[in-house]
């Protein structure tokens, strides 16, 4: 059964910071998908990860896929208040054809000025 | 505009009472899916379909029917059977080959008074 771990579950961090979010997941997985999530809001569509070795970046955010280790990460560079929001990591098992996708608990990121 | 359209935003439910969350999209996307989330929590898979007149349980569909006459329409009916239902229902739609982006409609808040 794929399950899927996010850490930390809440981070609070001044603006200007770096920090980095973690997404393990425990079987064979080839795409991860990473969102955003404003309060009482629907998800945003950030980066789409299909391979080992694979970075991408927006603006503050990159994200990155280790599919042995079964690792992505999120890092921030230097974070504006803007960027406070939850962020979720999202796996769909390995070869699957209905592009299902198992979810983390989600990071609630809290920038502070 | 593109997009998935959820209809209603908000809707409070009587203890007994069946009720139909609507979901349109007009990406001409070939599969839709159903989430939950509950406060704090992550997203879980109720139902999810690859094509017209077919559709397959997810995690928690108990309690939860749906229907694919059409390829835009994916609607969830929560019936008095699901016993916890308060939450936010996420639909969401893709291309099905694999490591497309999934896109989420706006939510449905539902409460049971």
């Amino acid at each position: 059964e794929l399950k899927v771990e996010q850490n930390p579950l809440f981070l609070s961090m001044q603006e200007g910071k770096n920090y980095t979010i973690y997404c393990n997941y425990s079987t064979t997985s080839d795409r991860l998908y990473w969102y955003r999530q404003d309060p009482g809001k629907s998800l945003e569509s950030l980066f789409v990860l299909l391979s080992n070795g694979a970075v991408k970046q927006e603006g503050r955010l990159m994200a990155s896929l280790d599919t042995k280790a079964r690792l992505s990460t999120l890092h921030i560079t230097a974070a504006v208040h803007d960027l406070s929001a939850t962020y979720f990591c999202a796996v769909g098992p390995y070869g699957g054809a209905t592009n299902k996708l198992i979810f983390g608990t989600g990071t609630l990121l809290a920038v502070q000025p | 505009d593109g997009g998935i359209t959820q209809s209603p935003k908000y809707l409070f439910r009587k203890e007994g009472q069946n009720v139909t969350l609507s979901c349109e999209q007009n990406l001409n996307h070939d599969a839709m899916y159903w989430y939950r989330q509950d406060p704090g929590q992550g997203l879980r898979l109720i139902y999810y379909s690859q094509i017209v007149n077919d559709f397959q349980k997810g995690d928690i569909a108990e309690g939860y029917s749906v229907s694919r006459e059409k390829k835009e329409s994916f609607p969830l009916t929560v019936t008095s059977a699901q016993k916890n239902p308060t939450a936010f229902y996420l639909c969401a739609s893709t291309r099905l080959t694999s490591g497309n982006t999934i896109y989420f409609g706006e939510g449905s808040w539902l409460t049971v008074v």
